[in-house]
């Protein structure tokens, strides 16, 4: 079945800087990639997501890029800011209705 | 649109009792997911259901859990004879297939 690892397990930054979490995947068959935030207490929320035929997308401050060969996914937050502050969740699935494959989560930190 | 309620949303429950737990999707989603977060780790995936039928339980513990997505009414996860490792917070997400998953508050259920 599918494995999901995510790197790093914890990362603290400046506010402002840029955050960049990395995560990798085992089966080939995966096609659709979210990512979620879930803030102390609360449900998590998808921010955004990117499908295999897409190398990168975009919003506002945030950035999702896939390389499938490698099977490397990355989420790319610029500019952050406190409200940043959350564990992140990389995942995988083949389709946007099959089960999804959690990472283990990393627990961003902003420092204002 | 209410989202995804889930209910209740703290439940108490002795060892050897039954735990019920409640899930309405959002309006016009067909496709209900369950996962299992235990303190400071990531999301399990439990079971996959669509009206009437189990997708997918490959995350289903094979003794005491069960779920079920009747025709009427919302999604149950239901744990018989809970033990003090089945506290956790449970989560309920649902999709209509074209986008990622909506989660719900999720339900926290202690065993003493």
């Amino acid at each position: 079945g599918e494995n999901v690892e995510q790197h790093p397990s914890t990362l603290s930054v400046q506010e402002g800087d840029s955050a960049v979490i990395k995560c990798t995947y085992s089966d080939s068959a995966s096609n659709y990639f979210p990512w979620y935030k879930q803030e102390l207490g609360k449900r998590p929320q998808l921010i955004i997501d990117i499908r295999s035929n897409v190398g990168e997308k975009k919003d506002q401050r945030i950035a999702v890029t896939l390389n499938k060969t490698a099977k490397h996914f990355s989420l790319h937050i610029t500019e952050t800011q406190p409200e940043d502050s959350a564990v992140y969740f990389c995942a995988a699935s083949e389709t946007s209705y099959d089960k999804v494959i959690f990472g283990p989560g990393t627990s961003l930190s902003v420092i204002p | 649109n209410a989202g995804v309620m889930q209910n209740p949303r703290h439940l108490v429950r002795r060892r050897g009792q039954e735990a019920r737990l409640r899930c309405s999707p959002m309006k016009g989603h067909s496709h209900v997911y369950w996962y299992r977060q235990l303190p400071e780790e990531g999301l399990k995936f439990m079971v996959y259901l669509q009206k009437e039928n189990i997708i997918d339980e490959s995350g289903m513990p094979k003794e005491r859990f069960s779920a079920e997505f009747p025709k009427e009414g919302p999604s149950i996860l239901r744990i018989q004879q809970v033990v003090r490792g089945d506290s956790a917070a449970y989560f309920c997400a649902s999709s209509s297939g074209e986008k990622g998953y909506t989660f719900g508050s999720g339900t926290r259920l202690t065993v003493v």
